[in-house]
């Protein structure tokens, strides 16, 4: 049980183009969501915590404007990377609570050219 | 403020001897602690949980840690380690002022030669 996946696993984009990352949790519902961003050898970066029905909370320094996160359903979230650029190339990894545990997706690479 | 410390970058280890990852925590309140393990380009997978209880819990694969209040401490460990151990292994506390994020460490890579 448990289980939440991310879709795509990888991705390759144009510079200024937008990249959805859909997050879902697959035998539980999940009013909190949050997605992650980790850098090689590196710790989790949080950038925003996903509420169903209702606007993101978004870290200090993450722009809002820029990852747009929509939590439709208790058991979808999608992160929206818009116009996204070179420096957004990074490993993005979702995570969904259940109960008191956060389980988190297997990650989608974007790759930005 | 609240945080978590792993204080080894890299843990070196022989394929059946014990293994140890340290944890030590700082929070206000009681913690929520949990253990993650990272293999390359996967997401997390939960270890284990110390919420209440036995102060000894025991995880996925053979993995289990301690629970010391006195220490601040939540050590991950292994009675006999397997090459397939080897990955990013991350410690995290639950955020008691905002419910639900988690702080995690830095990570420690664990490292089990045949």
């Amino acid at each position: 049980g448990a289980v939440v996946s991310q879709h795509p696993s990888w991705v390759i984009c144009k510079s200024g183009t937008s990249v959805k990352i859909e997050c879902r949790s697959l035998d539980f519902q999940a009013t909190t969501m949050f997605w992650y961003r980790q850098f090689p050898k590196q710790s989790l970066m949080l950038m925003a915590t996903s509420n169903e029905g209702s606007k993101a909370t978004y870290e200090q320094g993450v722009e809002k404007d820029k990852f747009l996160i929509n939590h439709a359903s208790l058991t979808l979230s999608t992160l929206t990377v818009t116009s996204a650029h070179p420096e957004d190339s990074s490993f993005y990894i979702c995570s969904a609570n259940n109960r008191d545990t956060q389980y988190f997706g297997p990650g989608t690479r974007l790759t930005v050219l | 403020a609240q945080s978590v410390a792993q204080p080894e970058d890299q843990v070196n280890v022989a394929e059946g001897n014990p293994l140890t990852v340290k944890c030590t925590y700082s929070v206000s309140g009681n913690p929520y602690l949990f253990w993650y393990v990272q293999y390359p380009n996967r997401g997390l997978q939960f270890l284990l949980k110390y919420i209440t209880g036995d102060n000894l819990v025991k995880g996925s694969y053979g993995f289990e840690a301690e629970f010391n209040k006195s220490q601040t401490s939540f050590h991950l460990k292994k009675p006999s380690a397997l090459v397939s151990d080897s990955a990013l292994y991350f410690c995290a506390v639950r955020d008691t002022n905002q419910g639900g994020k988690l702080i995690f460490g830095q990570g420690t890579e664990l490292s089990v030669k045949p």
